[in-house]
């Protein structure tokens, strides 16, 4: 059964820091695509970005609105996601959840795979606040 | 970006009514359209992909048909466990992964 079970959450101010984990079990998350996607409190999904597979390179891609504050990596040997928030906003409060990239369902380009998004964390609160 | 409007925002139906619900893209995406049910305080539940293909386990009531920039999601007959807020999202390209905005299907 595939499980993804963030962490890492909590109140911070405007201006800080705040590291997310994601545990994987159920699947090979070596081979896996991962992405971050946000809820703020009564609005809807929002997509924050993605790291592809090391086999595939490994590579980032990040939504505007978080592009230069946050970072997306992984470490296969524990089978973890990350997404380091840095210069945190107030509009950065929302739900964050780690979910798999469904490359069966989407598309491949030459350069890029686009996809839906199969399996998803509870997810975990981030305030931003004074 | 592409935007992704959905409409409407709510609806109010009976156990046992056919529900459509509508997504529209501001450019074309092919049939690169996603649709999932989410439940309050849960994660959201892929439901249909590729426009009109069923996510594996999901009940045959669910449909999803169009391409291009008209979409929608139609539940043949509601049941209790329907009831949920329900959004489409574009993967046409990386130049940003859109979501619609939602659109919530209350008890009448």
């Amino acid at each position: 059964e595939v499980q993804l079970v963030e962490s890492g959450g909590g109140l911070v101010k405007p201006g800080g820091s705040l590291r997310l984990s994601c545990a994987a079990s159920g699947f090979t998350f070596s081979n896996a695509w991962m992405s971050w996607v946000r809820q703020a409190p009564g609005k809807g999904l929002e997509w924050v970005g993605r790291i592809k597979s090391k086999t595939d390179g490994g590579t980032t891609d990040y939504a505007a609105p978080v592009k230069g504050r946050f970072t997306i990596s992984r470490d296969d040997s524990k089978n973890t996601l990350y997404l380091q928030m840095n210069s945190l906003k107030t509009e950065d409060t929302a739900v964050y959840y780690c979910t798999t990239d469904a490359i069966p369902r989407g598309y491949c380009s030459s350069t890029s795979c686009y996809t839906p998004f199969d399996y998803w964390g509870q997810g975990t609160l981030v305030t931003v606040s004074s | 970006d592409i935007q992704m409007t959905q409409s409407p925002s709510t609806l109010s139906a009976s156990v046992g009514d056919r529900v459509t619900i509508t997504c529209r893209a501001s450019q074309s995406i092919s049939s690169w359209l996603a649709w999932y049910q989410q439940k309050p305080g849960k994660a959201p539940k892929l439901l249909i992909y590729k426009a009109s293909s069923l996510e594996s386990g999901v009940p045959s009531r669910f449909s999803g048909s169009g391409s291009g920039t008209e979409f929608t999601l139609t539940i043949s007959s509601l049941q209790p466990d329907d009831f949920a807020t329900y959004y489409c999202q574009q993967y046409n390209s990386y130049s940003g992964l859109t979501f619609g905005g939602g659109t919530k299907v209350e008890i009448k």
